[in-house]
């Protein structure tokens, strides 16, 4: 199948920075690629749907100014957490489609702010 | 807006034996697709199966099948023979068609296979 990489799978962050987060289809073209936070033991709750060079779509709820998505190019998704607080720390994934019914995952990346 | 329920939080079930979870959905739709997907420890999340709601055919993938039953709105999945590497969170998931690929997930079932 279809390989989504994720980069880093985890990082720790000082409160008040900036983290990150990679999506990348290695062997696909992506026309959409979607983010999930995933607290534990929990489902995951889906955050924006991006598509390549348009402005990603959001969920309600989710802030907009706080996670940053940009969509670049078709092989590329980033997610920018800025100022970072304890409260943002969780696992971030990414899954990417490329027209199909599937959605292909990243590996996930566990962000922790202290 | 669609939801999808899964009822049981944890299940456990003997190497070897059947093990059925169960998913319930709700939607206005008639045209759509339901997914299972595992997350193990490493929670990487894998596609157990798929079905196309316009199929009245169960879909089946090696050990793993689901009984769906449009009308009633439910897809449960069988895992027979378990084995120890199916440990794992399992979710349900729907998909309108032509919806762009978005998912919605149920809250997730947590499956231990006991030797």
């Amino acid at each position: 199948g279809a390989v989504v990489s994720q980069h880093p799978s985890w990082v720790i962050c000082k409160s008040g920075t900036s983290v990150k987060i990679e999506c990348r289809s290695l062997d696909f073209q992506a026309t959409t690629m979607f983010w999930y936070r995933q607290f534990p033991k929990q489902s995951l709750m889906l955050m924006a749907t991006s598509n390549e060079g348009s402005k990603a779509t959001y969920e309600q709820g989710v802030e907009k100014d706080k996670f940053l998505i940009n969509h670049a190019s078709l092989t590329l998704s980033t997610l920018t957490v800025t100022s970072a607080h304890p409260e943002d720390s969780s696992f971030y994934i990414c899954s990417a489609t490329q027209g199909g019914t599937e959605a292909f995952f990243g590996q996930g990346t566990r962000l922790t702010v202290v | 807006a669609q939801t999808v329920t899964q009822s049981q939080p944890e299940m456990s079930v003997q190497e070897a034996e059947t093990v059925t979870l169960s998913c319930t959905y709700d939607t206005s739709e008639s045209n759509y697709y339901l997914f299972w997907y595992k997350q193990p420890p490493s929670r990487q999340m894998i596609l157990v199966i798929r079905q196309e709601a316009y199929k009245q055919q169960n879909a089946t993938e090696n050990r793993f099948s689901v009984n769906f039953q449009k009308a009633a709105k439910s897809f449960s999945l069988k895992i027979s023979d378990s084995q120890l590497g199916d440990t794992a969170m399992y979710f349900c998931a729907f998909m309108y068609y032509n919806a762009g690929n978005m998912l919605t997930f149920g809250g997730g079932t947590r499956l231990m296979v006991k030797p």
